[in-house]
């Protein structure tokens, strides 16, 4: 069975530019999360997604930050327009419901210069 | 609200020693309580969990760790490390019973581990 998968692996943008990372699930998993680690810092979470909709977006930052689900499969995340202080690596993690065992995807590094 | 505290952003251990990795939580309701491992270049494993039940929980690897309630503590050990265990630990908290599943983490500790 796949794992969670995640694209791209790196991604360097400038300043200003539009970046969309790509999150697939387990599949079967109605529950996608999207988590977020700046260098030095703890990994945060962003937010939440059940099936299509989203359970909890507390943790987005800005309206700068956009994620769908679309049809409740893969989601994407976009960033518009990337500033500096957007570097790090984004995680994303599913489970099956949500008080279950959220497997983790390898992360997407993140960098803004 | 919950938050979660590891004390020593670097540990060093010799191979064959004691691995002791230390997790304060604060949270004001009963929590749910983990410790995710990240190996180069992976993503977050899941080592243990604490949900209900016994408080000493043992996990992947020869890990294992045990939930005080009055010490609010998640420490996190194992009794002989090995050179594979150098990596990235990482202890969560979540909210019992809640709708949503989203983990609070800490800072994270990496683990060295000399021959």
């Amino acid at each position: 069975e796949a794992g969670v998968t995640q694209f791209p692996s790196h991604s360097v943008i400038e300043k200003g530019q539009t970046v969309t990372l790509r999150c697939d699930p387990i599949s079967g998993h109605d529950n996608l999360y999207w988590y977020r680690r700046v260098m030095g810092k703890e990994i945060k979470f962003l937010l939440h997604f059940v099936k299509e909709s989203k359970q909890d977006e507390s943790g987005m930052p800005n309206n700068r930050f956009l994620a769908e689900r679309t049809g409740g499969t893969y989601s994407t995340l976009k960033v518009q327009p990337a500033e500096l202080e957007d570097s790090g690596v984004y995680f994303c993690a599913s489970s099956q419901v949500s008080d279950s065992e959220a497997f983790f995807g390898q992360g997407t590094r993140l960098t803004v210069v | 609200a919950q938050s979660v505290t590891q004390l020593g952003s670097h540990v060093s251990v010799s191979e064959g020693a004691l691995v002791l990795l230390r997790c304060n939580y604060s949270s004001s309701v009963p929590p749910y309580l983990f410790w995710y491992v990240q190996y180069p270049n992976q993503g977050l494993q899941l080592l243990l969990k604490y949900t209900t039940g016994a408080t000493l929980v043992k996990g992947i690897n020869g890990f294992e760790a045990e939930f005080k309630k009055s010490e609010t503590s998640f420490h996190l050990t194992k009794p002989s490390a090995h050179m594979s265990d150098a990596a990235e630990y990482f202890c969560a908290v979540t909210v019992r019973s809640s709708n949503t599943g989203k983990l609070i983490f800490g800072q994270g500790t990496t683990l060295q581990v000399k021959p």
